[in-house]
């Protein structure tokens, strides 16, 4: 079985600072890790993803994450907050385990606001 | 440009009235999905379909149904037996989620008046 436990409902950070969304995970298998991030009333954007190559992983925007084994994390920052960057983000965990039946598990939200 | 297109955007529904909601994709993804999404809740699996003509119940089926007679379109019914159906509505789709996670769309919002 999966599943993700996103750690923070709500993370406030001002305009310039660093930024950390922490999330955890839970899966029988070597897991797929995904970060998601919404804007109001959007779809859900592709931030980044880790499939089994290397730890750290850059997304788009100036975001990574980095792929912790031991501590079944994977928790995405960004140096340097911009205004654009307040929105809902989704941590989401597949594990593979059903091989041709897969399905994508999320995390409840992490909701970012930035502080000008 | 390949995507996901879901109509319409927003949706009104009288108390008892069934609505469908539309969902297209040009990627020729085999598997779609239906989510719902309420206000501090996260995303929560309503029906998902791996081939065409096959679909299976999510967390949260009961009031709702599906088809998916073409690959590229995976219809959503909310049927009057679904007791509070006020929410935001994603379809998304994927070739192989554990490599590649969901392509969204961008949602349909329903409101019951």
């Amino acid at each position: 079985a999966q599943s993700v436990t996103q750690l923070d409902s709500h993370v406030s950070v001002s305009e310039g600072t660093p930024v950390l969304l922490r999330c955890n995970y839970s899966s029988s298998y070597s897991p797929s890790l995904f970060w998601y991030v919404q804007h109001p009333n959007k779809g859900l954007q592709l931030l980044l993803k880790y499939t089994s190559a290397a730890t750290l992983v850059k997304g788009i925007n100036g975001f990574e994450a980095e792929f912790k084994k031991s501590e079944t994390s994977f928790h995405l920052t960004k140096p340097s907050a911009h205004m654009s960057d307040a929105a809902e983000y989704f941590c989401v965990v597949s594990d593979g385990a059903n091989f041709g039946n897969e399905k994508l598990t999320f995390g409840t939200g992490t909701r970012l606001t930035i502080i000008p | 440009d390949g995507g996901i297109t879901q109509s319409p955007k927003y949706l009104f529904r009288k108390e008892g009235q069934n609505v469908t909601l539309s969902c297209e994709q040009n990627l020729n993804h085999d598997a779609m999905y239906w989510y719902r999404q309420d206000p501090g809740q996260g995303l929560r699996l309503i029906y998902y379909s791996q081939i065409v003509n096959d679909f299976q119940k999510g967390d949260i089926a009961e009031g709702y149904s599906v088809s998916r007679e073409k690959k590229e379109s995976f219809p959503l019914t909310v049927t009057s037996a679904q007791k509070n159906p006020t929410a935001f509505y994603l379809c998304a789709s994927s070739i192989s989620p554990f490599n590649y996670g969901y392509t969204f769309g961008s949602g349909t919002r329903l409101t019951v008046v």
